[in-house]
C-alpha cells in the first residue's frame, strides 16, 4: 500500500493556459474524490467517481473544469482557460468501495497550483 | 446539508497542556464524524472517526474525541500537547450516503508553544 499520490506537487501557469493534474489512488479503492483547498479554509468536494463513473460535481465546478477516470484507476483533473481565482490546493482521496467500504478517505499530498 | 463549525480558527496551548479543539456539525442523518490533521504544505491524515459505534473514539497520537448528540458537538482532545502537534485541524462530516463525500469546517491552527 503506497498511498495516494498526485502528480505535479507545484504548478505555476499563466493565466488562460490549461493544467493537468493525476492522481493514483490507494490499488483497489473504487472510490475516488476530488477536492480543492483555498488558503486559511477546508477542503471543499469537487467531484467523486466509482470505478470509472463520474456520480457527482459540486456547483465549484465549471465548465472549465472536467475530471476523469478512465480505466477506474487514475484520474486527471483538468481545468481550461485557468484564471486566478483557480489558484488553491487541489486534494485527491480514494477509500474503498462496495458493502464493506470504510467511509475514511485517504488523502494524497496535493497539487498546489498558482496561477499568474 | 451537512455543516461543520469549528469554533477558533487558532488555537495556542503550552507543552503538556490540555488540547481542547471544538467542532459542531448539523445533520438531517446520523452522522459519521471525523477528524484530520493537516501540516504544512501536505495532504489530510486521518486521526480519528466516529461511525455510530462508541461515543467516545480514540485516535493516534493520544488524541480521542467525543461524540454528544445532544450538544451535536465532536470535540477533540489530548491531556498533554507536544509540540509536534503543532498543525492545522479539520473536522469533517460525511453524510453517510452513497458519495459519502465529506463536509469540512473551516480548520483550526494549533500552535504549541515552550
Amino acid at each position: 500500500d503506497t498511498g495516494v499520490s498526485q502528480d505535479p506537487r507545484h504548478k505555476i501557469t499563466k493565466r488562460g493556459q490549461n493544467v493537468t493534474f493525476r492522481c493514483d489512488p490507494i490499488s483497489e479503492h473504487n472510490r475516488l474524490y476530488w477536492y480543492r483547498q483555498t488558503l486559511g479554509q477546508g477542503p471543499e468536494f469537487l467531484t467523486y467517481f466509482q470505478n470509472e463513473a463520474q456520480l457527482e460535481k459540486s456547483r465549484l465546478l465549471s465548465d472549465r473544469f472536467s475530471a476523469e477516470r478512465p480505466k477506474g484507476s487514475f484520474s486527471t483533473l483538468e481545468i481550461q482557460r485557468t484564471e486566478q481565482g483557480d489558484s488553491a490546493m487541489y486534494l485527491c482521496a480514494s477509500t474503498p468501495g462496495g458493502e464493506r467500504g470504510s467511509y475514511e478517505q485517504y488523502f494524497g499530498p496535493g497539487t498546489r497550483l498558482t496561477v499568474t | 446539508a451537512q455543516s461543520v463549525t469549528q469554533l477558533g480558527s487558532h488555537v495556542s496551548v503550552s507543552e503538556g497542556a490540555l488540547v481542547l479543539l471544538r467542532c459542531n456539525y448539523s445533520s438531517s442523518v446520523p452522522p459519521y464524524l471525523f477528524w484530520y490533521v493537516q501540516y504544512p504544505n501536505q495532504g489530510l491524515q486521518l486521526l480519528l472517526k466516529y461511525t455510530s459505534a462508541a461515543t467516545l473514539v480514540k485516535g493516534i497520537n493520544g488524541f480521542e474525541a467525543e461524540f454528544k448528540k445532544s450538544e451535536t458537538s465532536f470535540h477533540l482532545t489530548k491531556p498533554s500537547a507536544h509540540m509536534s502537534d503543532a498543525a492545522e485541524y479539520f473536522c469533517a462530516v460525511s453524510d453517510s450516503g452513497t458519495a459519502s463525500k465529506l463536509t469540512f469546517g473551516t480548520g483550526t491552527r494549533l500552535q504549541v508553544t515552550l
